[in-house]
């Protein structure tokens, strides 16, 4: 079983509505959880930090359930910017438990938002 | 990404050939990621420097791959006698805060 699991999609979306999608991580120990994106043929860079209570930003929701070892976000008001590849992204504390030295990267949820 | 400089940003090997992929990233960063992220997937862990030492090579595929940082700052990644699975975006990356990577813009092989 692969560390992090995503449903790789595309998630064809109309614009304006709301899409979800979670990922799973195998490992219990995880410490941290974010999500990336990464536009197509560009880096990946942080969308947002996933928080234990849930945190919201903007039009942008992750959720954590440490319980059945997933994340979770939700888009609403889905824009046309927002198509891109959505990366789970969890810290298994491969070295001191904290720091960049751990993350493992799913391989991506696809998202294209129609007109 | 800011901060961090990939060069060449694209590469053609024929089959056999070794290339060089550099990753010059702003003054003062101690550590130092290379990934690999072949098409369809996510970045994979290749290697990890503080300074110059080479703390983790353990996401090198194959001993065909070479990373060094000799000096602790510009890093260079080698692949000798090149394969078509080799064909990949190289991600040069340093850390931005607790758990925060940011990535260089990658060296993309194509491998003939």
């Amino acid at each position: 079983r692969k560390e992090v699991e995503q449903d790789p999609g595309p998630f064809n979306v109309p614009e304006g509505a709301t899409v979800a999608f979670n990922c799973t991580y195998s490992n219990s120990a995880s410490q941290s959880f974010f999500w990336y994106r990464q536009d197509c043929r560009k880096e990946p860079k942080l969308l947002m930090s996933v928080y234990s209570s849930g945190n919201e930003d903007g039009r942008f929701t992750a959720q954590l359930n440490r319980a059945s070892q997933y994340i979770s976000l939700l888009i609403r008001d889905s824009k046309l910017s927002d198509s891109a590849t959505y990366l789970c992204v969890v810290n298994m504390g491969r070295y001191s438990g904290g720091g960049a030295d751990g993350l493992t990267f799913g391989k991506g949820t696809h998202l294209i938002i129609q007109p | 990404g800011a901060g961090v400089s990939q060069s060449p940003r694209y590469k053609v090997a024929k089959r056999g050939q070794d290339v060089a992929l550099r990753c010059d990233p702003i003054s003062g960063h101690v550590s130092l990621f290379w990934y690999q992220q072949a098409l369809g997937q996510g970045p994979e862990f290749l290697t990890y420097f503080q300074n110059e030492a080479q703390l983790d090579k353990s996401g090198l595929p194959s001993d065909r791959f070479f990373a060094e940082r000799p000096e602790g700052s510009v890093s260079t990644l080698k692949i000798q006698r090149t394969q078509q699975e080799d064909s990949a975006v190289y991600l040069c990356a340093i850390p931005r805060g607790a758990n925060v990577l940011t990535f260089g813009a990658g060296s993309r092989l194509t491998v003939l």
